[in-house]
């Protein structure tokens, strides 16, 4: 079965400082994977996605993440963390072919970045 | 904004009730989700249509089912509602199923059950 985990409930960083929100996922064969991003009373905003070619995806915001197929990891990353930043983010992973792209999402990821 | 709405924004409702949860996906897209975020279960899919036709099936109960019209706005009917079915019930939609298109997604419907 295809799962996502996220270890962190919450991170907590400084703005200016680089950030780091973890996500390692179990499927069989090669995988589509996503960030999202969901601000308070809002929808899910696609952040980026990988799904072949390049290891380092850039998405919105200034955002990035690294796929390691090694080590299962799809992590998003941020040089410099903004306040407007905090936010929930989930990460997500999405069959491979088939007739569907129906998204199975980790728990989520609370970031704080402080002033 | 995503350019899906979804109505109403807001439901409440008594246990044992019916309720129809509307969306209208982004222009020109055919494929419509449904997900279910609850603090016990996560985010957690339950349907997927394309253009009319149910394509993926996800942890959805017996008691909810869904559809897609001709004119691509899909409903999610729950039913026999329990306490447990409170939860914010967020439709998303892409152009093209299985080619991992990202989706977008509507602002959810809050459902509380009291």
């Amino acid at each position: 079965a295809q799962s996502v985990a996220q270890p962190e409930d919450q991170v907590n960083v400084a703005e200016g400082n680089p950030l780091t929100v973890k996500c390692t996922y179990s499927v069989s064969g090669n995988p589509y994977l996503f960030w999202y991003v969901q601000y308070p009373n809002r929808g899910l905003q696609f952040l980026l996605k990988y799904i072949t070619g390049d290891n380092l995806v850039k998405g919105s915001y200034g955002f990035e993440a690294e796929f390691n197929k090694s080590q299962t990891s799809f992590h998003l990353k941020k040089p410099s963390a903004l306040v407007s930043d905090s936010a929930l983010y989930f990460c997500a992973v999405s069959p491979n072919g088939g007739a569907t792209n129906k998204l199975i999402f980790g728990t989520g990821t609370l970031l704080a970045v402080q002033p | 904004d995503s350019g899906v709405t979804q109505t109403p924004k807001h439901l409440i409702t008594a246990t044992g009730q019916r309720v129809t949860l509307r969306c209208s996906p982004r222009s020109g897209d055919l494929s419509v989700y449904w997900y279910q975020q609850s603090l016990d279960q996560g985010l957690q899919f339950l349907i997927q249509y394309y253009n009319g036709e149910e394509r993926a099936k996800g942890n959805i109960l017996e008691r909810f089912s869904a559809q897609q019209f001709p004119d691509l706005h899909s409903e999610l009917n729950l039913s026999s509602l329990e306490l447990g079915d409170s939860a914010l019930y967020f439709c998303a939609s892409s152009s093209r199923p299985g080619l991992a298109d990202e989706q977008y997604f509507g602002p959810g419907t809050r459902l509380t059950v009291t």
